[in-house]
This record gives structure tokens, C-alpha cells and sequence, in this order.
């Protein structure tokens, strides 16, 4: 079993809507929690950061991470086409593991017109 | 544009050969990282370097190696070749190298043959 789950999709959504994106993890150890985008053929590119539990706001994106359930989100209001890419999680122990981080598998997103 | 360069950006060659795939970190930035992306594994950590020395290594095979030089650039090399080596290989790059966030590069697209 892979430490991060995520599912791949596709996921297809009219622009507008909300977007729910999400992980699981088992590593009890993992304090600090990504989302990176990645566009086809490019470098992923961070979109958020947090560290331990809570939710954390920018602009259309929040991203919430329970560490109790080891589950992290990532949602995105009013989604337009440009958001359309693969979305991929993230997350270190930090400590001894220093920067290794683990992704998922990474979920593709398409936003209609 | 996240300021790391890697080079080539396509790479085409065959079962049993040698390459070097090359990186040069965001300006300022003192450690390295390789990670490979591959359809059935995703994205993974391979290997990371901090101001010239090993920090710390994932799943990397016996076949692959690395270097960090004295000017920050960074060099991995993959040798005796597998179909199997066929993947995205991206570079990123970090200040201090342990939860800092790291910059991804465009990748090397290597097809092995």
C-alpha cells in the first residue's frame, strides 16, 4: 500500500463549480502538507502549503489538512478552464526525512467552458 | 518561469547506455533535488544534495548517481540503461533544504529504446 492515496480521476467539471480534491495518507509522521499543479509537459508548481492541522485561504483556493484522519483537501471555488491540469499532494516529515517529499499519484482535472 | 534549468529537455537513447542528466538550481538556493515521474509511480523522491553533499536518498537504484559541484549545479547520472528508465526527470531546487519550498524544473524526457 502506497503511503499517499489519491485519486487519479479524471475529474470534469463546468467552469464555475466547486472542486474537492483530496488525499490520505498513513505516515503519522508527515507534518507539512503541499498541493502542486501541474500542467502537461511542465514542472509541478506549488499552489499551497500548511503545516499540521487546520485550513489555510488564498484567493480561490483552500486547503484543509486533518491530521487526526490523515486526510488533506484542496478546493477550489468558481473553477475556470485555465485550472484544468493534474493536481498532485504532497507531504515530509520534515526532521531527518529533510526535504524527501512523498506525492500522490495526482488527480487530472479538466474545467469545461 | 521557477528559475531552475535542466537540460536536455529530450533525451533519446538505448537499452545499456549511459546519460547525465544536468541542473542548475534557482539562484541562491542551496540544495538540489531529483525525483522521477513515471505513469505507474507517479512522482518520486530519488535523491537530494545540500551545498555539495548527500542529504538524502529515496528509492534510487544502484544504476543511478549524483553529484552536487561546488558551484551548486547538479548532475544525475543513469547507466546500463532499462526500457524501464523511460520517465519525466525533474530537478528541484531550495534554499536550505529541509521543509523550504522546493521549485521544480521543466523536466528531461528520457525515452529509452
Amino acid at each position: 500500500q502506497k503511503e499517499v492515496e489519491q485519486d487519479p480521476g479524471p475529474l470534469s467539471v463546468p467552469e464555475g463549480a466547486i472542486v474537492s480534491l483530496n488525499c490520505t495518507y498513513s505516515n503519522s509522521a508527515f507534518q507539512y502538507f503541499m498541493w502542486y499543479r501541474q500542467y502537461s509537459r511542465k514542472g509541478p508548481e506549488l499552489l499551497m502549503y500548511t503545516y499540521s492541522s487546520g485550513n489555510k485561504e488564498d484567493g480561490r483556493f483552500t486547503a484543509q489538512v486533518d491530521k487526526s484522519s490523515k486526510y488533506i483537501s484542496l478546493f477550489i471555488r468558481d473553477s475556470q478552464p485555465s485550472d484544468s491540469a493534474t493536481y498532485l499532494c504532497a507531504m515530509t516529515a520534515g526532521g531527518t526525512s529533510y526535504g524527501k517529499l512523498t506525492f500522490g499519484q495526482g488527480t487530472i482535472l479538466t474545467v469545461h467552458p | 518561469d521557477s528559475g531552475v534549468t535542466q537540460t536536455p529537455k529530450h533525451l533519446i537513447t538505448a537499452t545499456g547506455q549511459r546519460v547525465t542528466l544536468r541542473c542548475s538550481p534557482r539562484s541562491g538556493d542551496l540544495s538540489v533535488y531529483w525525483y522521477q515521474q513515471s505513469l505507474d509511480q507517479g512522482l518520486q523522491f530519488l535523491i537530494q544534495y545540500y551545498n555539495g553533499e548527500e542529504r538524502a536518498k529515496g528509492n534510487i537504484l544502484e544504476r543511478f548517481s549524483a553529484q552536487q559541484f561546488p558551484d551548486l549545479h547538479s548532475e544525475l547520472n543513469l547507466s546500463s540503461l532499462e526500457l524501464g528508465d523511460s520517465a519525466l526527470y525533474f530537478c528541484a531546487s531550495s534554499v536550505v533544504g529541509n521543509t523550504d519550498t522546493q521549485y521544480f524544473g521543466p523536466g528531461t524526457r528520457l525515452t529509452v529504446l
